[in-house]
């Protein structure tokens, strides 16, 4: 959605696989998030990124990694230590001040083969 | 703890008439407070913010919320829904201080013709 573009759409994973999940934005705005959704438990923050060479765990970080080596792109690692990975993961963004609401992503639907 | 409960998690009602989606919020501190809405396989859509001022918020597409600090609830209102409204809605809070936002857990909102 917006200036955020989230790829694929869609995503299977077979056992002791890693995936990775790619979210670019074209919005110029600092900071990153991912998020995880699942069935009736909202939305949780997997992590986030304020600047680019920096990122911080949120509530629910094991099991995944991320890297942020430009202001563009934050993709978001699955690997095999995530035990339950099947969900719909949110790519974020929010400009420099926290005030102005979410830019989100379409979302990448991953599923456990 | 800071929270954000959206006690319902479905509401229905007959298109043409208003509707309410409530949302309650725990906090030390003042809030900023955000409802989003969410369709089918897609990313979370900002529709209104409360930062400070009036305590009546309106927002895209025909959404108002009331901010009731002595109640400390944020209820989405629409004088008059739409079978198109049917969606999810999700309410959020970034608290003063804070550095990330909390999500309630979502409300599916079902209009019938």
């Amino acid at each position: 959605d917006g200036g955020i573009t989230q790829s694929p759409k869609y995503l299977f994973r077979k056992e002791g696989q890693n995936v990775t999940l790619s979210c670019e934005q074209n919005l110029n705005h600092d900071a990153m998030y991912w998020y995880r959704q699942d069935p009736g438990q909202g939305l949780r923050l997997i992590y986030y990124s304020q600047i680019v060479n920096d990122f911080q765990k949120g509530d629910i970080a094991e099991g995944y990694s991320v890297s942020r080596e430009k202001k563009e792109s934050f993709p978001l690692t699955v690997t095999s230590a995530q035990k339950n990975p099947t969900a719909f993961y949110l790519c974020a963004t929010l400009p420099g001040g926290d005030l102005y609401g979410y830019t989100f992503g379409s979302g990448t639907r991953l599923t456990v083969v | 703890a800071q929270s954000v409960a959206q006690p319902e998690d479905q509401v229905n009602v007959a298109e043409g008439n208003p509707l309410t989606v409530k949302c309650t919020y725990s906090v030390s501190g003042n809030p900023y407070l955000f409802w989003y809405v969410q369709y089918p396989n897609r990313g979370l859509q900002f529709l209104l913010k409360y930062i400070t001022g009036d305590n009546l918020v309106k927002g895209s597409y025909g959404f108002e919320a009331e901010f009731n600090k002595s109640q400390t609830s944020f209820h989405l209102k629409k004088p008059s829904a739409l079978v198109s409204d049917s969606a999810l809605y999700f309410c959020a809070g970034l608290y003063t201080g804070g550095f990330k936002t909390i999500f309630g857990a979502g409300t599916r909102l079902f209009v019938k013709a």
